[in-house]
């Protein structure tokens, strides 16, 4: 069965430093989404992205947000200058269609760390 | 500010139990509806979506009362794999793709 696939399964930076969590979706789903779950915490909605550009995002994806995709396999979510409270999982997602019924599937997600 | 509420629970029940966790969301444009349901320290898995009929998978059946804005998860004849929280899902409006979560209502089957 295909999977949504994420590396690293863990990530431990220092504040200030840039990170990149990587994502391998689902290989005919065309959209796909970035979410994160601080610790105790419901799962919240960062970003969308179809045709090679953001479809949508929320208050918390601001200028040290990005994300990309480098190729056609692989979608990245780039942190500029991590701060203590990007402690989190961050779990990527993709779904094969939009509007009504378009049932988004998680990857394993990548616990960050920062310290 | 546009929510999607759940019962937190716990939930404890035996094996072979019965349970219903229900959901409130406030955005009446809101047009998708899912259960998902988590894992401890894992990602959230698609149990079912929602459908204005209701429908039925096996164990599980949602209904949608779109006029209450309320979902609903029955989980018959509970087994320990059920043990998890379970999540409400919610789009804000059609077309749109960004999903609300509720905070997710936890269940523990016992033997």
């Amino acid at each position: 069965e295909p999977e949504v696939t994420q590396t690293p399964s863990h990530q431990v930076t220092q504040m200030g430093q840039e990170v990149i969590l990587r994502c391998v979706p689902i290989s005919n789903h065309l959209y796909f989404y970035w979410y994160r779950q601080i610790l105790g915490q419901k799962v919240e909605f960062l970003v969308s992205f179809y045709n090679n550009e953001i479809s949508e995002k929320s208050e918390i994806f601001d200028d040290q947000f990005s994300v990309e995709r480098p190729d056609g396999s692989n979608f990245t979510l780039k942190i500029r200058s991590t701060k203590l409270e990007d402690s989190a999982m961050y779990f990527c997602a993709s779904s094969a269609t939009s509007g009504r019924g378009h049932e988004q599937f998680f990857g394993p997600g990548t616990r960050l760390t920062v310290l | 500010r546009k929510e999607v509420e759940q019962d937190p629970g716990p939930f404890n029940v035996p094996e072979g139990a019965t349970v219903a966790f229900n959901c409130t969301y406030s955005n009446s444009a809101s047009q998708s509806f899912f259960w998902y349901r988590q894992d401890c320290r894992k990602e959230p898995k698609l149990l079912m979506s929602v459908y204005s009929s209701g429908n039925e998978d096996g164990r599980f059946t949602a209904q949608l009362n779109r006029a209450s804005q309320y979902i609903s998860l029955l989980i018959r004849d509970s087994k320990l794999s059920d043990s998890a929280t379970y999540l409400c899902v919610v789009n804000d409006s059609e077309g749109r793709h960004d999903m609300r979560f509720g905070a997710g209502t936890r269940l523990t089957v016992k033997p």
